[in-house]
């Protein structure tokens, strides 16, 4: 089945890199996803990675995949108060467009 | 392009009231699937729908339910409404018929039972 785990909250400095963490259970994942939620607002699809990949950059954005441990990251580099949010990770599987999502991470940008 | 629309962005009801919430996808999406976000439960997947055909359901109560209209804008309507489904449901699209493609969510439709 699906379940997919993150930690709750991370605090870091404006300009330093943030780190969110995320494991899932379901092997048979076919693509990851990183969503953005911003206060009062939708999600906003940041970045995926199909599972054959082991890493994707794209700008400030690095996507991390160790399948063998089904563990997935993100790395925001030079994080700005812009970045403040709540990411979720999300897979899908199972040959459907369902997709599973973690509880979520908040990050807080401090200037 | 506009992005995903739904409307409205926010419904007041009352418990034993039904609802009906539209979503219009990505000029192009034909493929519309529901999600239900709640603080307790996060986010659930509810149903997805393609070329006016439910393909996936989740595991929600047979008062939830969807429909799509040939110009692949959705509607969900939830009946006999309860306290516990005050939630933000949220609509997402992608472009077609493949499977696991990136899904690009509305801002969502907040709903509060009274």
């Amino acid at each position: 089945g699906e379940d997919v785990e993150q930690s709750l909250f991370l605090s870091v400095r404006e300009g330093d890199s943030s780190v969110i963490n995320c494991t899932y259970t379901d092997s048979s994942s076919t693509y990851l996803y990183w969503y953005k939620q911003e206060p009062g607002a939708g999600l906003q699809l940041l970045t995926y990675i199909f599972s054959n990949m082991d890493m994707k950059q794209d700008q400030r954005l690095t996507v991390l995949l160790n399948k063998k441990d089904k563990h997935l990251s993100l790395r925001i580099a030079d994080t700005q108060t812009g970045d403040s949010a709540i990411y979720f990770c999300a897979e899908s599987s199972g040959g459907n467009n369902r997709l599973a999502f973690g509880k979520g991470n908040q990050v807080v940008v401090i200037p | 392009k506009a992005g995903v629309t739904q409307t409205p962005r926010y419904l007041i009801k009352t418990r034993g009231q039904q609802v009906t919430l539209s979503c219009s996808p990505i000029s192009g999406h034909r493929s519309v699937s529901w999600y239900q976000q709640t603080p307790g439960q996060g986010l659930q997947f509810l149903f997805e729908y393609f070329s006016e055909t439910q393909r996936n359901k989740g595991n929600f109560p047979g008062r939830f339910s969807g429909r799509q209209f040939s110009n692949s804008r959705s509607e969900m309507n939830v009946s006999t409404l309860e306290l516990g489904d005050s939630a933000l449901y949220l609509c997402a699209s992608s472009p077609d018929g493949a499977l696991n493609q990136p899904q690009h969510f509305g801002d969502g439709t907040r709903l509060s039972i009274l």
